[in-house]
């Protein structure tokens, strides 16, 4: 138990297109779920926390209206890429809250041209 | 920053030998966790333990604990190339977010 996929697992865009990134915990429910992201070589940085039906919390110096997160559902959260930028380019990974562990999605590599 | 360093960066052995892993925190936690990462993959969860427990094993892996250090290892016995990965130490200093460790980079000879 406890599966957790991200959907595309790979994207190439242009720059300034906005990209979404779905996450979503396939045999349980999450009411948190947390958004990752991870340079080459380097750990993992938090993002933000997505909680279902309220706003994000965002990391310091995440840009709210860059990276725009939404958990309608208790087993759905996205992350929007928006206007995105060379610099955006990362990999992006969610996790989905059980109990006191966060299980993680397979990971979403962007690349933006 | 808060994140968490481990040691060893990188570590090279051959199979059948023993892996330690090193990770020290820097704020108080409710629990430790270890996770394993395949290049460009996700994370997989290897262990937990408590503020409260100083060990604990599961299959062929040994996690140590001492709070009053702020410290954690991570034994792989008996490695297998299978184990080569990145392994990463997380902490939650008491909130649900998890802090991780700068990670160490595993490679198991066959």
């Amino acid at each position: 138990g406890a599966v957790v996929s991200q959907h595309p697992s790979r994207v190439i865009c242009k720059s300034g297109t906005s990209v979404k990134i779905e996450c979503r915990s396939l045999d349980f429910q999450a009411t948190t779920m947390f958004w990752y992201r991870q340079f080459p070589k380097q750990s993992l940085m938090l993002m933000a926390t997505s909680n279902e039906g309220s706003k994000a919390t965002y990391e310091q110096g995440v840009e709210k209206d860059k990276f725009l997160i939404n958990h309608a559902s208790l087993t759905l959260s996205t992350l929007t890429v928006t206007s995105a930028h060379p610099e955006d380019s990362s990999f992006y990974i969610c996790s989905a809250m059980r109990e006191e562990t966060q299980y993680f999605g397979p990971g979403t590599r962007l690349l933006v041209l | 920053s808060q994140q968490g360093e481990e040691d060893p960066q990188a570590l090279s052995i051959q199979e059948g030998e023993n892996a330690t892993m090193n990770c020290s925190y820097k704020t108080s936690i409710n629990n430790l966790q270890w996770y394993r990462q395949n290049s460009g993959r996700g994370l997989v969860h290897l262990i937990l333990i408590r503020s409260n427990e100083r060990e604990k094993h599961s299959g062929r892996l040994r996690v140590t604990l001492d709070t009053s250090k702020k410290s954690s290892s991570l034994l792989i016995t008996a490695s297998r190339a299978a184990d080569t990965a990145s392994y990463f130490c997380a902490t939650d200093a008491n909130t649900d977010k998890l802090i991780f460790g700068t990670g160490t980079r595993l490679q198991v000879f066959p």
